[in-house]
């Protein structure tokens, strides 16, 4: 089946520091892929995404390129701050017969101090 | 505004009595799922449906069912609960357009405990 793997947490950084979680996935086709985010007691919102190779989905700074060669989606920004803080899902979605159609990766917590 | 909302927010049960959490979204998507959230097994989905009537299993579907009789509204019930089910839930819903999946709103989390 489809499946989804990224880096464990939890990360700690400081302010200002470089932010790298990464994400594989494995899937039968061309799958889309996200980003997720929850913020502590929310539930999850899209952060950014791509839905075909070489795509670069950004937004708030973050960036993430699709690697159909390396079946990747690494989430990066250069300059974290506090505000990151927070749990980050990778997933991905595409139609298979008899598999879920998105698929969550376990999800990576950010701690982000000053 | 644009939303999906969950009730309730936060419950506590016994085993054995049988609970209805619902879910509701006022955007006229036709994807809406429920997912649960534990700590190390990351979001797990639980039911998916692609409209009205159309339901389908996904990851982890034992001890649950659902039911999608209005497009808007997608309850996730359990009819007989058991302290393995003590989670946190997300329900969450999607438009589909032309088949293709851009971007799922998630409901605010309903926390479960079974005792």
């Amino acid at each position: 089946g489809n499946s989804v793997t990224q880096m464990e947490g939890p990360v700690t950084l400081s302010e200002e520091a470089f932010l790298t979680i990464n994400c594989t996935y494995t899937a039968t086709g061309y799958p889309s892929l996200f980003w997720y985010v929850q913020y502590p007691g929310e539930g999850l919102q899209l952060l950014l995404k791509a839905t075909k190779a070489d795509d670069k989905g950004s937004n708030k700074g973050f960036e993430a390129t699709y690697r159909k060669e390396t079946t990747s989606f690494h989430l990066e920004k250069g300059s974290v701050q506090v505000s990151d803080s927070a749990v980050y899902f990778c997933a991905l979605f595409i139609w298979n017969s008899g598999n879920t159609p998105l698929v969550f990766g376990k999800g990576t917590r950010l701690s982000v101090i000053a | 505004e644009a939303q999906v909302t969950q009730n309730p927010r936060y419950l506590i049960t016994v085993t054995g009595k049988k609970l209805t959490v619902t879910c509701s979204q006022n955007m006229n998507h036709e994807y809406m799922s429920w997912y649960r959230q534990d700590p190390g097994l990351g979001l797990r989905q639980i039911y998916y449906s692609m409209n009205v009537e159309v339901t389908d299993k996904g990851d982890v579907p034992e001890g649950y069912k659902v039911s999608r009789k209005e497009k808007r509204n997608f309850p996730l019930i359990l009819e007989s609960p058991s302290p393995n089910q003590t989670s946190l839930y997300f329900c969450a819903s999607s438009p589909l357009t032309g088949g293709a999946f851009y971007e799922q709103y998630f409901g605010p989390g309903t926390r479960l405990t079974v005792t």
